[in-house]
């Protein structure tokens, strides 16, 4: 079973610029997580989607950042402009419902450095 | 809010012992999920080990096993028989019951650096 796949896995943009991460998660899994891991800190949920509906984005800076799960399979993240504190690594991770439990797989991430 | 405290940033170990990692956590729901994730250098998540909170038995998988004190809102990993491929930063994480399902959000601490020595 192929994982979860994320690309670029580095992307380095000057500060105001714009940066698009694409996300794909496994086959069948319902709902995809983005998480921002900032170095040194723990990740940190940006938005989580069920299909292709927002379940909680209460911690996405939305006067930047903007998600959208097309077809309910993958997932793109925007920031625009980006700040340098949006320097950090995008993780997106997927789970879906087995034997009554939701797991969640995550990707190997995209490291943005803005400078 | 919920918050999960890692308040050990770094640790080691040698090789063959063992090392416990120290988690504690804040909330006020009764039901819960909590875990272990590892993250090697090459920064893919690995879930070591989950424990749901209305279990009082202790969670084990093969040399990873948890103390949980659910009063306490402690919840520690310990590593037996440590190899080289344990060094990596592990996490704690902290999961809502949410609505009844089990694919709420991931609270993370800061996590803890492990290193192993040979």
């Amino acid at each position: 079973e192929a994982g979860v796949a994320q690309s670029p896995r580095y992307k380095i943009i000057e500060k105001r610029q714009s940066v698009a991460f694409w996300c794909n998660p496994i086959s069948g899994h319902a709902t995809l997580y983005w998480y921002q891991q900032i170095l040194g800190q723990g990740p940190k949920l940006l938005i989580q989607f069920q299909n292709n509906g927002v379940v909680d984005d209460s911690q996405l800076p939305k006067d930047r950042f903007s998600a959208e799960r097309l077809k309910g399979v993958d997932s793109t993240l925007k920031i625009q402009p980006a700040k340098l504190e949006d320097s950090a690594v995008y993780l997106c991770a997927s789970s879906a419902r087995d034997r009554g439990w939701h797991e969640q797989y995550f990707g190997p991430g995209t490291r943005l450095t803005v400078t | 809010a919920q918050t999960v405290t890692q308040s050990q940033p770094e640790m080691s170990v040698q090789e063959a012992e063992t090392v416990t990692l120290s988690c504690t956590y804040d909330t006020s729901e009764s039901d819960y999920y909590l875990f272990w994730y590892k993250q090697p250098p090459s920064r893919q998540m690995i879930l070591v080990i989950r424990q749901e909170a209305y279990k009082q038995q202790n969670a084990t998988e093969n040399r990873f096993s948890v103390n949980f004190q659910k009063a306490a809102k402690s919840f520690s990993l310990k590593i037996s028989d440590s190899q080289l491929g344990d060094a990596a930063m592990y996490f704690c994480a902290y999961r809502d019951v949410l609505g009844g399902t089990s694919y709420g959000k991931l609270t993370f601490g800061q996590g803890t650096i492990l290193t192993v020595h040979p």
